[in-house]
């Protein structure tokens, strides 16, 4: 049972505009939501994360968005550069107080010049 | 700094075998956590690692075994190899309370012929 989803296997956009991510969970005990970018042939990147006592956490180019109510969050890239270009992963984390993630199964960006 | 590294990057087994995948975490770092990541999906979480002891564990079968050292480092072993079991492995460190801490290696490569 998938308990954190992203519907979009890839979404391309065009150097400059805005990239929006998007993440799904099922897990109301989720407090702690992270994304993360992969290039072929590494690991996980950490990007951003938000707690679930915040609705809105800024990065420089990036922005996490999370509505609890809906159980969705999303990641804004703004303005997308060619290096963006990756796997996103979405992940949560339990209030258990245990910090094992649970991931999405990513997002492909590109972002054309 | 080193992050965390992992060996070896690739590995080729024959089903029915068994096999060690190691990893040393971050400097600084004592929490160990493995994780799967079949094609096309994102990592899941195997087990974590705390004070030499198996602190979490996420739904794998026993064939899935693991070790911590006292310098930290830790081991996955994998026994009676399935082709099911290709996959990239991927060990991350973190500190010992919240996930936004993980640093994750390049993973190892495992195929099951």
């Amino acid at each position: 049972d998938q308990q954190v989803k992203q519907n979009s296997p890839s979404l391309s956009v065009q150097e400059g505009r805005i990239s929006i991510l998007n993440c799904d969970y099922t897990n109301s005990m989720f407090d702690y939501f992270l994304w993360y970018k992969k290039y072929p042939a590494e690991g996980p990147t950490f990007l951003i994360s938000i707690s679930s006592i915040k609705d809105k956490n800024e990065d420089g180019r990036f922005t996490v968005f999370l509505n609890k109510s809906a159980k969705h969050l999303s990641l804004h890239i703004v303005p997308s550069q060619p290096g963006d270009s990756a796997v996103y992963f979405c992940a949560a984390s339990p209030q258990t107080g245990a910090n094992n993630l649970f991931f999405g199964t990513g997002t492909r960006l590109t972002v054309i010049p | 700094d080193a992050g965390v590294t992992q060996s070896p990057t690739h590995l080729i087994k024959t089903r029915g075998q068994q096999v060690t995948l190691r990893c040393s975490p971050k400097s600084g770092h004592d929490t160990v956590s493995w994780y799967q990541q079949a094609l096309g999906q994102g990592p899941q979480f195997i087990f974590q690692y705390y004070e030499e002891e198996e602190r979490q564990r996420g739904n794998f079968p026993d064939r899935f075994s693991g070790h911590q050292f006292p310098n930290y480092s830790s081991e996955l072993n994998v026994n009676a190899l399935l082709l099911g079991d290709s996959a990239l492995y991927l060990c991350a460190s973190s500190p010992p309370r919240r996930a936004s801490g993980y640093t994750f290696g390049s993973g190892t490569r495992l195929t099951v012929v």
